[in-house]
């Protein structure tokens, strides 16, 4: 049963320090995505790669946001330097995108606190 | 500006009734709508995908209807059972190369014994 994975699950850090986020999409797709979710935003796209080319990154701070796929098997995202409002759930998800109608499959999230 | 709106923010209903949920959108150029169900404390997943010609589309107990002309879409839970209890997500994808998905903010649905 091919699922995307995530870690860390839970991350709790101090304002200023480094975060990444790792993520395994599932073996075959395409295209990744990350997004951010919090109560009062709902799920908001930050990155996706297609062929881990990035397509689209503007819904990232870029200043302190960066993400990268080093090969197909793997798909990062670093906050640097991290700040309370950054505290979220960051969930990667991957899908084969050979049209509109493609499934996307979720990870199960990394869930970031920084105090 | 491309928008997804969901109501009612949060429903609760007794086990074994049914339920609907609305979704409007304001999307352009519109090639899709889906419906996802997030459990709590998990990624969403998805329960249907329906293109602009189609009316309904069926998962089980979840019942998807897309009205295109009005930019209107509704999922209707049959006979909800506890583990119903979940957030469900409408989302839309742009017709476009990018394919993004446009979330709607969700509709928290629990289900009581």
């Amino acid at each position: 049963d091919a699922r995307v994975t995530q870690t860390p699950r839970h991350k709790v850090t101090e304002m200023g320090q480094e975060v990444t986020m790792r993520c395994q999409p599932i073996l075959g797709h395409n295209t990744v995505f990350w997004y951010r979710q919090t109560m009062m935003q709902g799920l908001e796209l930050l990155a996706y790669f297609r062929n881990r080319a990035p397509l689209d990154d503007s819904g990232m701070p870029k200043d302190r946001f960066s993400a990268e796929m080093p090969d197909a098997t793997l798909a990062t995202l670093k906050i640097q330097p991290s700040e309370p409002r950054d505290s979220a759930v960051y969930f990667c998800a991957s899908g084969l995108v050979t049209g509109v109608a493609y499934e996307q499959y979720f990870g199960p999230g990394t869930r970031l606190t920084v105090t | 500006k491309n928008q997804v709106e969901q109501s009612p923010q949060s429903l609760i209903i007794l086990e074994g009734k049914n339920c609907t949920l609305q979704c409007n959108y304001t999307v352009s150029p519109f090639s899709n709508l889906r419906w996802y169900k997030q459990d709590t404390g998990r990624g969403p997943v998805s329960l249907t995908i329906m293109t602009f010609s189609e009316n309904t589309k069926s998962n089980g107990r979840y019942t998807a209807t897309l009205d295109a002309d009005t930019k209107q879409s509704s999922l209707h839970i049959t006979a909800s059972q506890l583990s119903d209890s979940a957030s469900y997500i409408c989302v839309v994808t742009l017709m476009d190369s990018s394919y993004k998905l446009i979330f709607g903010s969700g509709t928290r649905l629990l289900v009581r014994p």
